[in-house]
């Protein structure tokens, strides 16, 4: 099992270029998390989804738009990206509301120009 | 949004000595986590608290959910250069589709 995997590892992007980060999982978890890491701020909760074609805005959700097309993806977009978002994005999942702990990947850097 | 306050905010032990770190909140919560986080890797947990008052241990590390349900504290007796990392609490509502609030963090330092 490769767990939580996160693509890409690293990006650059100029400021209002759009792309997407893609989290897959084979752990077969039906919860699904995108967070970001900004320095001495912890982990906030940017959007989740509790199943294959569902998703809900979490704490800080301006900027970003996501999809559960599968039940192993999960994708984080940005539209228009922006200085503000220049941070450590984490992908996480979770087998089911029971099961508490959550599979973190090991990120993706992106740096807004 | 709301963030736990952790503290300290770093700390640089020699190695061998015990550690206390400990997280507060104005909100109550049902589930407190901690986490650690090395180095570009994501956050991986430790201990998993679920009762007010309930110590739990996990080798050398050792955590309480406090009674108020508002704190919690984590404990790692006679550290090693592994234990160097970034320490999060995070703490979870029930009936939230288990979203995680989690805290600032606490950098560790074990020197030699």
């Amino acid at each position: 099992n490769a767990g939580v995997t996160q693509t890409p590892k690293f990006r650059v992007l100029k400021t209002g270029q759009s792309m997407t980060l893609l989290c897959a999982q084979d752990m077969n978890h039906e919860y699904m998390y995108w967070y970001r890491q900004d320095p001495g701020m912890g982990l906030r909760l940017i959007h989740y989804s509790v199943g294959e074609g569902t998703t809900a805005k979490g704490e800080v959700p301006d900027g970003y738009n996501v999809s559960r097309l599968k039940k192993q993806n999960f994708l984080l977009g940005l539209e228009s990206a922006a200085p503000s978002q220049t941070s450590v994005y984490f992908c996480a999942s979770k087998k089911d509301m029971v099961q508490e702990t959550q599979y973190f990947g090991p990120g993706t850097r992106l740096l807004v120009l | 949004g709301q963030q736990l306050n952790q503290s300290p905010q770093s700390m640089f032990i020699q190695e061998g000595e015990d550690v206390s770190m400990n997280c507060t909140s104005s909100s109550i919560f049902n589930t407190w986590l901690w986490y650690k986080q090395d180095p570009g890797e994501g956050p991986v947990l430790l201990i998993a608290l679920y009762k007010a008052g309930e110590l739990t241990s996990n080798g050398r590390l050792t955590a309480q959910f406090g009674i108020t349900r508002k704190d919690s504290f984590l404990n790692i007796s006679a550290s090693i250069p592994s234990d160097v990392g970034i320490y999060f609490c995070a703490g979870q509502l029930s009936g939230t589709a288990s979203k995680l609030t989690f805290g600032t963090g606490t950098r560790l330092q074990v020197t030699l």
